[in-house]
């Protein structure tokens, strides 16, 4: 199993530019998450997801929409990177919240907006 | 409003001492807390999960207390090994009943 893989690996765009980030699990987990990372601030969530084709969001959604149109992909899109974006993006599945929450996460996504 | 607060000093501490790790929290009642473990361009590992009637949970090396009282959890790694350095996140749900809330994480150095 490969787990959770998020494409691409990195990434530079410029200010206005739009992009998709892309997670995947094989564990058939019916949670994913998408978090982003930035020094001093810690994980942060910015949408998650409890089922194909739901979407919640998280602490910090604005600039970003997300898709779960198959259960084991969800998709993270900027629609006009900002500045503001750069940080380095984590995609996490579980099988369910709660008390079953473990999260596993993938290795991460690091993006640059100059 | 609910926060989450981890250590932001790194602990630096010799191999075979036990090192302590801690996670408060604020104006919430959780029923569940998480430990995870991130290293450097890495994304974070789930270690261990306590519930709020468990007073204590252990793995291995690993111990993690939970007072509901204190609002606190309590990471103890024994007899620690270099291999051990990394950056300790706790987790917790404040908001969803789904998503996890993490802290900022404390950072690990265990020198030989």
């Amino acid at each position: 199993n490969a787990g959770v893989t998020q494409t691409p690996k990195f990434r530079v765009l410029k200010t206005g530019q739009s992009m998709t980030l892309l997670c995947a699990q094989d564990m058939n987990h019916e949670y994913m998450y998408w978090y982003r990372q930035d020094p001093g601030m810690g994980l942060r969530l910015i949408h998650y997801s409890v089922g194909e084709g739901t979407t919640a969001k998280g602490e910090v959604p604005d600039g970003y929409n997300v898709s779960r149109l198959k259960k084991q992909n969800f998709l993270l899109g900027l629609e006009s990177a900002a500045p503001s974006q750069t940080s380095v993006y984590f995609c996490a599945s579980s099988l369910a919240g709660g008390l079953s929450g473990e999260q596993f996460f993938g290795p991460g996504t690091r993006l640059t907006v100059l | 409003s609910q926060k989450i607060e981890q250590n932001s000093e790194a602990l630096n501490i010799q191999e075979g001492k036990t090192a302590t790790l801690t996670c408060n929290y604020t104006n919430y009642s959780p029923a569940y807390l998480q430990w995870y473990r991130q290293d450097p361009g890495r994304g974070p590992v789930f270690l261990l999960l306590i519930r709020e009637n468990e007073k204590e949970k252990r793995k291995e090396r690993l111990k993690v207390t939970f007072d509901t009282t204190l609002k606190q959890s309590l990471f103890h790694i024994t007899a620690s090994q270099p291999a051990d350095s990394a950056t300790y996140l706790c987790a917790l749900d404040l908001t969803s009943g789904y998503a996890l809330n993490f802290g900022k994480g404390t950072s690990l150095l265990v020198t030989p």
